[in-house]
C-alpha cells in the first residue's frame, strides 16, 4: 500500500515548457487535490476533483489543467510554464469531502522554471 | 474571502521548553485540521476538532478549538528536537475547501 506517489520528484522547465505532473493513489480515495507550497503562502489549492470524470478549480487555478480520467490517477498540466509557477506541488487525497475526512499528502514536486 | 492567519511565522525554542502556535478565522468554521510538515516532507493530519470549545491532547500536544470556532491552538509541552518541522492549521466552513494557514515552523535547539 503505497498511499500517494508522486512523479516527477524533481524537474527544471525552461519558461513556456509544458509539462505534466502524475499523482496516484491506491487508497480507493473518491477525493484528489493537488496544492502548490509557496514559501510563507502556506498550501494553496490549484484543482480538485470530487471523483473519476470531474474536476474544479480551486483558489489559484490560471495557467494549469487537470484531468482524472481514473480513479486513482490526477494529472496537473502547465501548459505554458512561467518563472511564477516554480514551486513545490503536493497532491492530496481523502476519501470523502475535505470538510470531514483527512487528507493525505504525496511527496512533492519541487518545480523550478527557469 | 475566507482566511486562515497562523501566527507565529517562526519560534525558535530551546529543547525542553513549550510552544504555542495560533490560527484564527475571519469566518465561523464547521471544524479545523491539524498537519505537521518534516523539513523537505509532506503535510501529515494530526488531528480534527470539530466541536466549540473542544480539546484534545496527542502525548506532549495539546490542540484547542475556541468557542466561537474561529479560532484554534496546538500546544506543545516540552518541545524535543523530533518537533522540529512546520505546523500548519486548515479550517473549513462545511464547504469543500480547506483554507490552510501559512504555518508556524518549530526550531529546536538541543
Amino acid at each position: 500500500n503505497a498511499g500517494v506517489t508522486q512523479t516527477p520528484k524533481f524537474r527544471v522547465l525552461k519558461t513556456g515548457q509544458s509539462m505534466t505532473l502524475l499523482c496516484a493513489q491506491d487508497m480507493n480515495h473518491e477525493y484528489m487535490y493537488w496544492y502548490r507550497q509557496d514559501p510563507g503562502m502556506g498550501l494553496r489549492l490549484i484543482h480538485y476533483s470530487v471523483g473519476e470524470g470531474t474536476t474544479a478549480k480551486g483558489e489559484v487555478p490560471d495557467g494549469y489543467n487537470v484531468s482524472r480520467l481514473k480513479k486513482q490517477n490526477f494529472l496537473l498540466g502547465l501548459e505554458s510554464a512561467a518563472p511564477s509557477q516554480t514551486s513545490v506541488y503536493f497532491c492530496a487525497s481523502s476519501r470523502d469531502s475535505s470538510s470531514r475526512d483527512t487528507q493525505y499528502f504525496g511527496p512533492g514536486t519541487r518545480l523550478t522554471v527557469l | 474571502g475566507q482566511q486562515v492567519m497562523q501566527i507565529p511565522q517562526y519560534q525558535h525554542v530551546q529543547e525542553g521548553e513549550d510552544f504555542t502556535t495560533y490560527c484564527n478565522s475571519s469566518t465561523t468554521l464547521s471544524n479545523i485540521q491539524w498537519y505537521k510538515q518534516r523539513p523537505g516532507g509532506h503535510p501529515v493530519f494530526l488531528i480534527q476538532l470539530v466541536k466549540s470549545g473542544e480539546v484534545k491532547k496527542q502525548k506532549r500536544l495539546t490542540f484547542q478549538f475556541g468557542e466561537a470556532k474561529k479560532n484554534s491552538s496546538l500546544h506543545i509541552t516540552a518541545t524535543q528536537t523530533t518537533d522540529v518541522g512546520t505546523y500548519f492549521c486548515a479550517g473549513n466552513t462545511g464547504g469543500f475547501k480547506t483554507i490552510f494557514g501559512a504555518g508556524t515552523r518549530l526550531f529546536v535547539k538541543a
